[in-house]
C-alpha cells in the first residue's frame, strides 16, 4: 500500500553523466514536489508541479530539470551531476499546495 | 524574510520521560504547520499538524501547541520510547495558490536513552 514510490532507492552515477530519478504516486494528488536533502540539513525544495504547471525555485540550478508526463509520475533529471549534487532526493505529493505533504522513501545519489 | 527555526539541534531524554521540541517561525501569515519525523535513511513521516485557528491539537502520545502571539510551535511527546529517536522537523506553509509550499526548520535530533 505504498503511496509515494521512488526508484531507485540508491543510485550511483559518474561525474558529468546524466541521471534520472523517478517518483510515482497512488494518491492521485495534484501536486508533486522534488526536494534535495544533504546530510544534517532540512529538505530543500527544488521545484514542484501543480498538475502540469511547473514551478521552479529561484535558486534551483539549471542542471536540475523535471518532467511530469501524467498525474502519477514525476522525474528528476540531473543533466551533469557534480560532486556537490550527492544527496538524498525526496519526492512528495499533496492534494493541493500548502497542505500536508506525503513523502517517498528517497533516493540516495552518489556521484563518483 | 520567512524562516522556520528550531531552538536546539539535539535533545537527549530518558526513555519514559516526556520530550518537548520547540520551533520558532517568522511568517505571521502562515496558517498551517506540520511536524515531521525523519529516521536515518528514510523520508520524512507525518506526525501531526495544526491550523492557525487552533492553539492545541493532540494525537497518539503527541501534542502540538501553537502560540501565534510569539510565533512559537512545540511538539510534545509523552512517554518517549527508543523508537522515537529521529530528527524532527517543523514546517510552515508559505505562499498561496499554485506556488504555496512548505518551509522546513533545520531539525532537532531526539536521542532517547534507555
Amino acid at each position: 500500500d505504498a503511496m509515494v514510490i521512488q526508484n531507485p532507492r540508491y543510485q550511483v552515477t559518474q561525474f558529468g553523466k546524466p541521471v534520472t530519478l523517478s517518483c510515482s504516486q497512488t494518491l492521485n494528488h495534484n501536486v508533486m514536489y522534488w526536494y534535495q536533502q544533504k546530510s544534517s540539513q532540512a529538505p530543500k525544495l527544488l521545484f514542484h508541479y501543480y498538475d502540469k504547471d511547473f514551478n521552479n525555485e529561484a535558486d534551483t540550478p539549471d542542471n536540475f530539470q523535471s518532467r511530469r508526463p501524467n498525474t502519477s509520475f514525476c522525474f528528476l533529471d540531473i543533466r551533469s551531476p557534480g560532486l556537490g549534487d550527492a544527496a538524498m532526493y525526496l519526492c512528495a505529493t499533496s492534494r493541493n499546495t500548502g497542505g500536508r505533504q506525503y513523502f517517498g522513501p528517497g533516493t540516495r545519489l552518489t556521484v563518483t | 524574510g520567512e524562516s522556520v527555526g528550531l531552538h536546539l539541534p539535539t535533545l537527549s531524554v530518558q526513555e519514559g520521560d516526556n520530550s518537548i521540541i520547540n520551533c520558532a517561525y517568522s511568517n505571521s501569515a502562515s496558517d498551517y504547520f506540520i511536524w515531521y519525523k525523519q529516521e536515518s535513511g528514510k523520508g520524512p513521516q507525518f506526525i501531526i499538524d495544526i491550523r492557525s485557528n487552533m492553539d492545541k491539537r493532540q494525537g497518539q502520545r503527541v501534542t502540538v501547541l501553537l502560540n501565534k502571539t510569539v510565533k512559537h510551535l512545540s511538539l510534545q511527546i509523552a512517554a518517549t520510547q527508543p523508537g522515537d529517536s529521529a530528527v524532527y522537523f517543523c514546517a510552515e506553509t508559505f505562499g498561496s495558490g499554485n506556488t504555496g509550499k512548505l518551509i522546513f526548520g533545520q531539525g532537532t535530533t531526539l536521542q532517547v536513552k534507555p
